[in-house]
């Protein structure tokens, strides 16, 4: 199975400063044969489901803010959110979709210092 | 709009079977995959397996393989999740997640609330 390991657990950060959560993966994610990283990234706020926000690693879903941004490739990948807002205080989670078992980091959890 | 709509919670005893359902709407039903994904509670995502809606194939994380049905009826759109011999450690939010190639799960059900206890 691939392990997926977040850093850091937890992040407190200012309101419009920037969040940077990383995320590696024990074995390479990057598929050579149409160089796609198969790396998505999730936002899951209290009491509701996660919301895609990247995949590809880096293609931001339909609808996200652009101050969210994936980036990376093979096994190490980072997501930032440029100018943290009040209502990006959630945990998120990176997944790696290329083998199943399919599998997430443990999370990390971002609030406002 | 495209949405997964998911049966109610549940309390069971240990021992006993738990049949999970997941209706999805605003899309065409067979293109896509079904994941199913749970959350106990205060912990992470636990991917447990996944079933093509187009051909009814499906794989399966191991550790849950032979406690776990997974089945689809395309007449009504909907996607199920059975798990038996319910022990306390599968308390938990059961989800439901709509898979396109490549595209990560893009669309999630609300979760289902599943407690197991005497």
């Amino acid at each position: 199975d691939i392990v997926m390991t977040q850093s850091p657990d937890f992040l407190a950060v200012s309101l419009g400063e920037r969040a940077t959560i990383n995320c590696k993966s024990s074995q390479s994610v990057l598929y050579s044969s149409n160089n796609k990283n198969y790396l998505a990234w999730y936002q899951q706020k209290p009491g509701q489901p996660p919301k895609l926000l990247t995949y590809w690693a880096s293609a931001r879903e339909s609808g996200v803010p652009d101050r969210f941004s994936g980036s990376g490739s093979g096994t190490d990948f980072t997501l930032i959110i440029s100018s943290l807002q009040a209502e990006d205080v959630a945990v998120y989670y990176c997944q790696q979709y290329y083998s199943t078992p399919w599998t997430f980091g443990q999370g990390t959890k971002v609030e406002i210092k | 709009q495209v949405q997964l709509v998911q049966s109610g919670a549940e309390v069971k005893k240990p021992g006993a079977s738990v049949k999970v359902s997941c209706k999805a709407s605003g899309y065409t039903f067979t293109s896509y995959g079904i994941n199913w994904v749970r959350q106990a509670p205060g912990q992470g995502l636990e991917w447990m397996g996944w079933i093509s809606a187009y051909n009814g194939n499906t794989n399966f994380a191991q550790k849950l393989q032979g406690r776990v049905t997974l089945t689809t009826d395309t007449s009504t759109s909907t996607a199920y999740m059975e798990l038996r011999s319910l022990r306390s450690d599968d308390t938990a939010v059961y989800y439901c997640a709509r898979a396109a190639a490549g595209h990560g799960f893009d669309i999630w059900g609300q979760g289902t609330m599943v407690t197991v206890s005497s």
